[in-house]
């Protein structure tokens, strides 16, 4: 157990819905990232927040979009769901925003778009 | 870009064989390398890593060195169990102190071990 929290565990929707999926860091730690891997990507960097500021920007689509909040907990909102947005969506946390810190991943939210 | 390629999978051996799993990036500077690992249903774990050039990562017997030279990081392990079937994600960090961190990662290999 990575001290880690995501949910929900699964999550079933049609297209042009919208969910958030919510991730609570270890604790102590600042830096929440999120991730999605899907069978045609694999695993790809989407985002990372430090101390409620976001600090980088990967393949993040324009529909979906996140934030960390005073508590340290983030959600990602995914919006206008297409069939290809099924994926598993990965958290990962870690004490510090720079490039020697380790991050610790949640066991993920598999969403699956109808 | 950055990135990491990895042997396909999958990979199918016997109890007690021995394992490499390739592993090579692209990337500018010295990025640091991971290997991560997913057993079924679960999510990441990090497994071992290596911050400069010819340092070794070690964990639960699996070793892996960080090759310069030929950019390499392969994974290896002496004498598999069927506990360790799993997909291993080999994994570049770019990145600076005090500013961001991000990972990018390999396809995944997956491993299946057999009694």
């Amino acid at each position: 157990d990575s001290g880690v929290t995501q949910t929900p565990k699964h999550l079933i929707t049609a297209t042009g819905q919208r969910v958030t999926l919510r991730c609570s860091p270890r604790s102590g730690d600042l830096s929440v990232y999120w991730y999605q891997q899907s069978l045609d990507q694999g695993l790809q960097f989407l985002i990372q927040y430090y101390n409620g500021e976001e600090r980088a920007k990967g393949n993040i689509l324009e529909r979906f979009s996140a934030q960390q909040f005073p508590d340290l907990h983030s959600e990602l909102n995914l919006s206008s769901l297409e069939l290809g947005d099924s994926a598993l969506y990965f958290c990962a946390s870690s004490v510090g925003s720079g490039g020697t810190d380790t991050q610790y991943f949640g066991p993920g939210t598999r969403l699956t778009v109808l | 870009g950055d990135s990491v390629t990895q042997m396909e999978g999958p990979v199918t051996l016997s109890e007690e064989a021995f394992l490499t799993i390739n592993c090579t990036y692209t990337a500018t500077g010295y990025p640091s390398l991971f290997w991560y690992v997913q057993y079924p249903g679960e999510g990441l774990q990090l497994l071992l890593k290596a911050t400069k050039a010819d340092d070794k990562g070690s964990n639960k017997g699996f070793e892996a060195t960080y090759r310069k030279e030929t950019t390499s990081f392969h994974l290896e392990k002496g004498s598999v169990q069927v506990s360790d079937s799993a997909v291993y994600f080999c994994a570049l960090r770019r990145g600076f102190s005090g500013g961001y961190n991000k990972l990018i990662f390999g396809a995944g290999t997956r491993l299946a071990v057999h009694p």
